[in-house]
């Protein structure tokens, strides 16, 4: 069945490294976000993209966050160098969202620990 | 951002219904949303309505939108054990992206 898929689903790193999750939307979904969550902040929207072309990405640290869409199948959001600020939940969800198409479907997430 | 607010807690017996509210400050907002979050798991979407409508029942699930003062209900009938877990409010203007709350953990107890 049709899901949003992540990985990895866990990730510790030391603080200063690159990390790089992945995201692979629902097939035929025009539209991907990235989502962060953690007990502060609840779920923040990092960045966007529609149509593999990024729509908005305000809600993301620029110096160290990048978000991108190689192609159709796969999303990245990496964080270079990463901080003990960054562990948090990392969702990627996906959606053929237009005029009156309203579902965004989610992943299971990523969890980062930055230590 | 605009806001959307939650209360963070509630705690009902099985078998009682529960109601979550949810407040948001966004007047265009065009859809509004009910998500649910297990533990270790990602968000699975409730139930939505559109801003013109002001309810919508689902089986278990109803779905009360006040437009005039902002404010939108889940009740939740006969509520269960499994119910258990983070409740999500979202709204979407006329944007892409969904603007959630904080949730609200509901703890079901026998």
């Amino acid at each position: 069945d049709a899901r949003v898929t992540q990985t990895p689903r866990h990730k510790v790193t030391e603080m200063g490294q690159e990390v790089t999750m992945r995201c692979q939307p629902i097939l035929g979904h025009n539209t991907v976000f990235w989502y962060r969550q953690t007990m502060m902040q609840g779920l923040e929207l990092l960045a966007y993209f529609r149509n593999r072309a990024p729509l908005d990405d305000s809600g993301m640290p620029k110096d160290r966050f990048s978000a991108e869409m190689p192609d159709a199948t796969l999303a990245t959001l990496k964080i270079q160098p990463s901080e003990p600020r960054d562990s948090a939940v990392y969702f990627c969800a996906s959606g053929p969202l237009d005029e009156g198409n309203t579902e965004a479907f989610f992943g299971q997430g990523t969890r980062l620990t930055v230590v | 951002g605009e806001d959307v607010e939650q209360s963070l807690f509630l705690s009902v017996r099985e078998g009682d219904s529960s109601v979550i509210n949810c407040t948001y400050t966004d007047s265009s907002s065009t859809y509004l949303y009910w998500y649910k979050q297990e533990p270790g798991a990602g968000l699975q979407l409730l139930t939505y309505i559109f801003s013109n409508m002001d309810m919508k029942q689902d089986q278990r699930l109803t779905v009360l939108l006040n437009k005039k003062d902002k404010h939108l209900s889940l009740r939740i009938a006969d509520t269960q054990t499994g119910d258990s877990a983070i409740y999500f409010c979202a709204e979407k203007n006329s944007g892409y992206a969904l603007n959630f709350g904080k949730g609200t953990s509901l703890l079901v107890t026998p």
